[in-house]
């Protein structure tokens, strides 16, 4: 079975910072992997997804994701974060016939 | 494309009353997820249907819970009765075939409060 571990539940981080997301999968098939991102009273928005090829994927909003298969990682970045970005986080992970499993979201908490 | 449309935004209602949310997904997709989000156990999926058959309902909590889908342009959540513990949102998303790599889209969500 498939799951999905993000590590930490809250990250703070201060304007203009760099900031990582954590995100671990567990599967024993190639899957398909998701980065979403919900806005507070919005629904889910795709930020980026891995399906193939490139291990760096680039998304919206200036975030980008690795892939790193040896350690079933996939990791959310941003180099220099904005009030804006202060949200929820889920990264979710899929395979050929299966299910989309969400984490349990990452909550992104950016201070002036 | 207006996306995935939900409504209503927010129901409140008591305890032991039914309640309907409904879902139109966009136009051209054919499988449609129902999720519920709470603090305590994040995001569940509830049941998805693809070509408005449904496909896994296992998510389903309870026999209160039932979903249907008549056609590919609507869908309903229907709980009756309801209960405290049934409030959270609920949200509805819709894609492309679901297997594969296609993505969901959400809507923005029904906040739905059992007093």
């Amino acid at each position: 079975a498939q799951s999905v571990t993000q590590l930490d539940s809250q990250v703070p981080v201060f304007e203009e910072a760099p900031v990582e997301l954590r995100c671990n999968y567990s599967s024993s098939v190639s899957v398909y992997l998701f980065w979403y991102v919900q806005y507070p009273n919005q629904g889910l928005q795709l930020l980026l997804k891995y399906l193939s090829g490139s291990t760096l994927v680039k998304g919206i909003n200036g975030f980008e994701a690795e892939f790193n298969k040896s350690q079933t990682s996939f990791h959310l970045r941003k180099p220099s974060v904005h009030i804006s970005d202060t949200a929820e986080y889920f990264c979710a992970v899929k395979n050929q016939g299966g299910k989309l499993i969400f984490g349990q979201g990452t909550e992104l908490s950016v201070k002036p | 494309d207006a996306g995935v449309i939900q409504s209503p935004r927010h129901e409140v209602t008591e305890m032991g009353q039914e309640v309907t949310l409904r879902c139109k997904p966009i136009s051209g997709h054919n499988s449609l997820f129902w999720y519920r989000q709470t603090m305590m156990r994040g995001l569940e999926l509830l049941i998805y249907f693809n070509n408005n058959v449904p496909i896994d309902d296992s998510g389903m909590p309870e026999d209160r819970f039932s979903a249907k889908m008549p056609n590919a342009s609507f869908s309903t959540l229907k709980i009756q009765p309801s209960e405290p513990r049934d409030s959270a949102v609920y949200f509805c998303a819709s894609s492309l075939p679901w297997t594969g790599s296609n993505e969901q889209f959400f809507g923005p969500g029904t906040r739905l409060t059992v007093l």
